[in-house]
């Protein structure tokens, strides 16, 4: 089975612009979750979708937004880009919630530059 | 609100020799899980070892076992028989089991270098 996967990759943006991650789930899994790692605050929660409703979100400002459609699959978008928001943005998805079920695998991220 | 910590910032190992790393928890709530996951170089974190607040035994998934003492509010992860592979930051994270959401709480990690 395939696992998680996003793109881009790699993403080189500057002040001002706005950007959209994607992620693909592990297919049957039905959440999926959003974290932004960074040598400073290290890994924190964005939100997670289930069937396309935001379930849970963290302590990020509205410029952080995502959606889930009906596939399962996720965009994450960052508007009016700051230089604080390089980073690594992992995505990861879990069958379920809460157990062995809602244990997340994850992607192998996107890795943010802003200029 | 949950709170991770791991004290070890960094750690050598001998390859072939054990390694515990240390992990403890904060939390309020009676129904949770704890997990373990590796980050290599590469920036994936791979998921090694689940642990619920309710099991009884310690988790145990081929050369990681996690030492539960829940009373001491900690979940040290062991790995046995260490490899060159096992190079990486390892975190430890909790999930608080509710009706909605797989949020996790993450530590700020431990990296650790196997030495041949």
């Amino acid at each position: 089975k395939a696992g998680v996967t996003q793109t881009p990759r790699y993403l080189i943006k500057t002040r001002g612009q706005q950007v959209t991650l994607s992620c693909s789930p592990i297919s049957g899994h039905r959440s999926v979750s959003w974290y932004q790692q960074t040598p400073g605050q290290g890994l924190q929660f964005l939100f997670e979708y289930f069937s396309e409703t935001q379930r849970n979100k963290g302590n990020f400002p509205g410029r952080f937004s995502g959606r889930q459609f009906s596939n399962s699959r996720s965009e994450m978008n960052v508007s009016t880009l700051e230089l604080g928001d390089s980073a690594l943005y992992l995505c990861a998805s879990a069958i379920l919630a809460g157990g062995p079920r809602g244990t997340q695998y994850f992607g192998p991220g996107t890795r943010l530059t802003v200029l | 609100a949950q709170k991770i910590t791991q004290t070890q910032p960094g750690m050598f190992v001998q390859e072939k020799e054990a390694v515990t790393l240390d992990c403890t928890y904060d939390t309020s709530d009676q129904s949770y899980g704890l997990f373990w996951y590796k980050q290599p170089s590469s920036g994936e974190m791979i998921f090694l070892i689940y642990q619920g607040s309710y099991d009884e035994q310690n988790a145990t998934e081929g050369r990681y076992s996690l030492n539960f003492q829940k009373a001491r509010k900690s979940a040290n992860l062991v790995i046995s028989a260490s490899q060159l592979g096992d190079s990486a930051m390892y975190f430890c994270a909790m999930q608080i089991i509710k009706a909605a959401g797989n949020k996790l709480t993450f530590g700020g990690g431990t990296r650790v270098l196997v030495k041949p």
